[in-house]
């Protein structure tokens, strides 16, 4: 275990809706990640948030969004959903915002029929 | 853009042979981290390499850096079926914060 929690486990929804992921870093982490997995695109780093405030970006689209809150749980929240966004979506987090190990949670499947 | 590159993308052992995956990076990395992804899992951190020339031992597993810092292996000795998952090298990318660029992973699997 973890120590990062993220709900729910498993997501099944329709094109066009919404869905909001939520994870809680491991205690006293102040950076969080999230990141998508799916079968032909590997581990790809979505964005970083350290201490309520955005730091990195990578491949997010802009139908995507995060946020981290004052208690430090964070959610991405995914809008007009495809078919192709279907993934393994997992957030980790770690002490630090530069050079640190990063602690992954269980992951929120998601399918998008 | 910044890449990291990971070989071979599968392996397949026979219980108690070695195992070998290389990482190579398109730039110079500040550090090198491997993680574990058992079928079904969330990655784990194994270990961080961060010196030039690193070696670092964690009981059957030798993890390297190399010399110029842009490359890395990771090398299982005498696999046990408790070694089967997917595992990732990532390095971080220059002045982006905690953002970790993963290798796609080697997936290994071992017949008992």
């Amino acid at each position: 275990d973890s120590g990062v929690t993220q709900t729910p486990k498993h997501l099944i929804t329709a094109t066009g809706q919404r869905v909001t992921l939520r994870c809680s870093p491991r205690s006293g982490d102040l950076s969080v990640y999230w990141y998508q997995q799916s079968l032909d695109q590997g581990l790809q780093f979505l964005i970083q948030y350290y201490n309520g405030e955005e730091r990195a970006k990578g491949n997010i689209l802009e139908r995507f969004s995060a946020q981290q809150f004052p208690d430090l749980h964070s959610e991405l929240n995914l809008s007009s959903l495809e078919l192709g966004d279907s993934a393994l979506y997992f957030c980790a987090s770690s002490g630090g915002q530069g050079l640190y190990e990063q602690y992954f949670g269980p992951g929120t499947r998601l399918t998008v029929t | 853009g910044q890449q990291v590159m990971q070989i071979p993308q599968y392996q397949h052992v026979q219980e108690g042979e070695d195992f070998t995956t290389y990482c190579n990076s398109s730039t110079t990395l500040s550090n090198i981290q491997w993680y574990k992804q058992r079928p079904g899992g969330h990655p784990v951190f194994l270990i961080q390499l961060v010196k030039s020339g690193e070696v670092k031992k964690q009981k059957r597993l030798t993890f390297q850096f190399g010399e110029a810092k842009k490359n890395s292996s990771l090398h299982i000795t005498a696999t046990q079926t408790t070694d089967v998952g997917t595992y990732f090298c990532a390095g971080p990318i220059y002045n982006q914060g905690g953002k970790l660029i993963f290798g796609q992973g080697t997936e290994l699997s071992v017949k008992p």
